[in-house]
């Protein structure tokens, strides 16, 4: 089955450490994307890569850092920077490649609690 | 400033009732607009999109959604709700020409359904 896999569905972390966030695509997929998401304030962009090997930040980068090594992986740290880390993150990806516009699919999300 | 206003935060319906869930949104062109589901805990999941054409979309699972362009509007509607279409759901706008086919994000409008 083609989809967007993130792991863990639920991380628990203590302040003061990174954790690194998991998001894969077998959907062939150029461009992927990483969103903040917090109750009553939609979705976010932190991050987003149209191309393996480049990536631009978001609206709330900072804090945040990520790689684009291949196509189909697109690990997403939080770091101790991060003020407010607590929050559901989802990833997404779609097929950008040929400079048109294409909807966005998303997978399940992790659930990330920093006490 | 560019923005996507979902004016209601929480909608309660009967089952069998009639829905329409608000967007509006703030840019110089008419941007692509999208209309996303999120069950609880769960990724998001496209209901349909509008890039250019026929100006009411049809979507999944019964939705359809009407632009008009002279109120910056794209509001989301279903005939008859069932029990499972309690969810939460946001509109999304890309706006036109702008690297990378981010998506902006409305705030979410919470459905229940009542029976």
């Amino acid at each position: 089955d083609g989809g967007i896999t993130q792991s863990p569905k639920y991380l628990f972390r203590k302040e003061g450490q990174n954790v690194t966030l998991s998001c894969e695509q077998n959907l062939n997929h150029d461009a992927m994307y990483w969103y903040r998401q917090d109750p009553g304030q939609g979705l976010r962009l932190i991050y987003y890569s149209q191309i393996v090997n480049d990536f631009q930040k978001g609206d709330i980068a900072e804090g945040y850092s990520v790689s684009r090594e291949k196509k189909e992986s697109f690990p997403l740290t939080v770091t101790s920077a991060q003020k407010n880390p607590t929050a559901f993150y989802l990833c997404a990806s779609s097929p950008d490649g040929d400079g048109g516009v294409h909807e966005q699919y998303f997978g399940p999300g992790t659930r990330l609690t920093v006490t | 400033a560019q923005s996507v206003t979902q004016p209601d935060i929480h909608i309660t319906v009967s089952e069998g009732a009639s829905l329409e869930l608000r967007c509006n949104y703030s840019y110089g062109a008419t941007p692509y607009l999208f209309w996303y589901v999120q069950s609880p805990g769960q990724g998001l999941q496209l209901l349909l999109k509008y890039f250019s054409g026929d100006t009411l979309v049809q979507g999944i699972k019964g939705f359809e959604a009407e632009f008009k362009r002279s109120q910056s509007s794209f509001n989301l509607r279903k005939p008859s709700v069932h029990w499972s279409d309690a969810a939460e759901y946001f509109c999304a706008v890309s706006p036109r020409g702008e690297y990378g086919n981010k998506l902006v994000f409305g705030a979410g409008t919470i459905l229940r359904v009542k029976s």
